[in-house]
């Protein structure tokens, strides 16, 4: 039972450099999304994707890119790191049906720091 | 837009004490409205959910109702463990069900 499976779990960076976050799920689950989590500051969400071949932007999604690979899988890149996006990052998924009713499963976090 | 405001944290308790924290929402529409909780270490798990007015959420002794008037949804145990400790976040759902917005986090730690 993976549920939602996050890699890496841990990543520094430096500035400029880029790096890609990998999410898979293996719930069958039409929708993935990612989040950012800021402390005081809950989460943001960044990007998500509402059925495999779409994908929609967040509340902050500038400096991301993602690419929904397949139905399973959902990953988020920083082309040019800065130090603001030093955060830790959570994947999600859901059902179909929308949220109104469901729920969002989320991985362990990927802890990103930006030098 | 949507946004939802909770009380700041941290909330320290003594086990078995009543526990409340609070949740007011803006929203157009008619939202659902969630309980999320994150366990050290850990992602969010869903706690509870209400998806309209006056209905009243439960789970694991932990129990919040929608209250369209006041447009809150403040979260409540009557009595608490330790095992409870953790960050509590409250959410609400977009009229298309497309996303959650959640509020900044309260974390409960409770004292044996």
């Amino acid at each position: 039972n993976a549920g939602v499976t996050q890699t890496p779990k841990f990543q520094v960076l430096k500035t400029g450099q880029s790096m890609t976050l990998q999410c898979a799920q293996d719930m069958n689950h039409n929708s993935m999304y990612w989040y950012r989590q800021d402390p005081g500051m809950g989460l943001r969400l960044i990007y998500y994707s509402a059925s495999e071949g779409t994908t929609d932007k967040g509340e902050v999604p500038n400096g991301y890119n993602v690419s929904r690979l397949n139905k399973r899988e959902f990953s988020l890149r920083l082309e040019s790191a800065a130090p603001s996006q030093t955060s830790v990052y959570f994947c999600a998924s859901s059902a179909a049906g929308g949220l109104n009713t469901g729920e969002l499963f989320f991985g362990e976090g990927s802890r990103l720091t930006v030098l | 837009g949507n946004s939802v405001t909770q009380m700041e944290g941290p909330v320290t308790l003594s086990e078995e004490a009543f526990l409340t924290i609070n949740c007011t929402y803006t929203a157009t529409g008619y939202p659902s409205l969630f309980w999320y909780v994150q366990y050290p270490g850990e992602g969010l798990q869903l706690l509870l959910k209400a998806t309209k007015a006056d209905d009243k959420g439960s789970n694991k002794g932990f129990e919040a109702t929608y209250r369209k008037e006041t447009t809150s949804f403040h979260l409540e145990k009557g009595s608490v463990q330790v095992s409870d400790s953790a960050v509590y976040f409250c959410a609400l759902s977009d009229n298309a069900g497309n996303m959650l917005t959640f509020g900044g986090g309260t974390r409960l730690m409770v004292k044996p």
